[in-house]
């Protein structure tokens, strides 16, 4: 069975400096892999995906987010954090088929 | 494009009510979701539609039916309320990515 992880409930971090929220996952087969983030009260939005070709992906507001296959994570990154980049961080997976499996969430905390 | 719309946005049953979950997608969108999300255990999938006519059991879809009545709209329907439905109800639909509706608050009490 697929899971996904992500080992820290919270990340603090101060404003311009660099973030990264962590996410590890266990399926077989070559996965697609996916950030979402949610602000308060909202749903969740899409920031970026992983499907196939470079490691390194960029998506919405300056996120990125690297690929490792051998040991089986999909980061989230960003060079310089904004106060206003604190909200909830969902990893997911998509082994094949029209499922994701989601981990817990972070909570990202950017402060002055 | 509205994206995925859901109603209403927030309920208060008493146990053993039962509601309907309203969503509706404009994104022409094959596959449909049910999420509830709960503290500290992040969504859980409760029913899914991969395509008009066909629906699915998710992780947790005890007290829980879904219709899915055409290819924009998929609702969800709580024929007897617990207090352990207490939750916030997310829609999503699907093409690579999903998208998500602004969910739906519900206490049983």
């Amino acid at each position: 069975a697929q899971s996904v992880a992500q080992p820290e409930d919270q990340v603090n971090v101060a404003e311009g400096n660099p973030l990264t929220v962590k996410c590890t996952y266990s399926v077989s087969g070559n996965p697609y892999l996916f950030w979402y983030v949610q602000y308060p009260n909202r749903g969740l939005q899409f920031l970026l995906k992983y499907i196939t070709g470079d490691n390194l992906v960029k998506g919405s507001y300056g996120f990125e987010a690297e690929f490792n296959k051998s040991q089986t994570s999909f980061h989230l990154k960003k060079p310089s954090a904004l106060v206003s980049d604190s909200a909830l961080y969902f990893c997911a997976v998509r082994p094949q088929g029209n499922k994701l499996t989601f981990g817990t969430g972070t909570q990202l905390k950017v402060e002055l | 494009n509205a994206g995925v719309t859901q109603t209403p946005k927030f309920q208060v049953l008493k146990t053993g009510q039962s509601m309907t979950l309203q969503c509706a997608q404009d994104m022409n969108h094959n596959s449909m979701y049910w999420y509830r999300q709960d503290p500290g255990m992040g969504l859980r999938l409760i029913y899914y539609s991969a395509s008009e006519g066909t629906t699915d059991k998710g992780e947790v879809p005890n007290g829980y039916n879904v219709s899915r009545l055409n290819k924009r709209e998929f609702s969800l329907r709580l024929e007897s309320a617990a207090p352990s439905q207490t939750s916030v109800y997310f829609c999503a639909s699907m093409e690579y990515e999903q998208y998500f509706g602004p969910g739906t608050r519900l206490t049983v009490t």
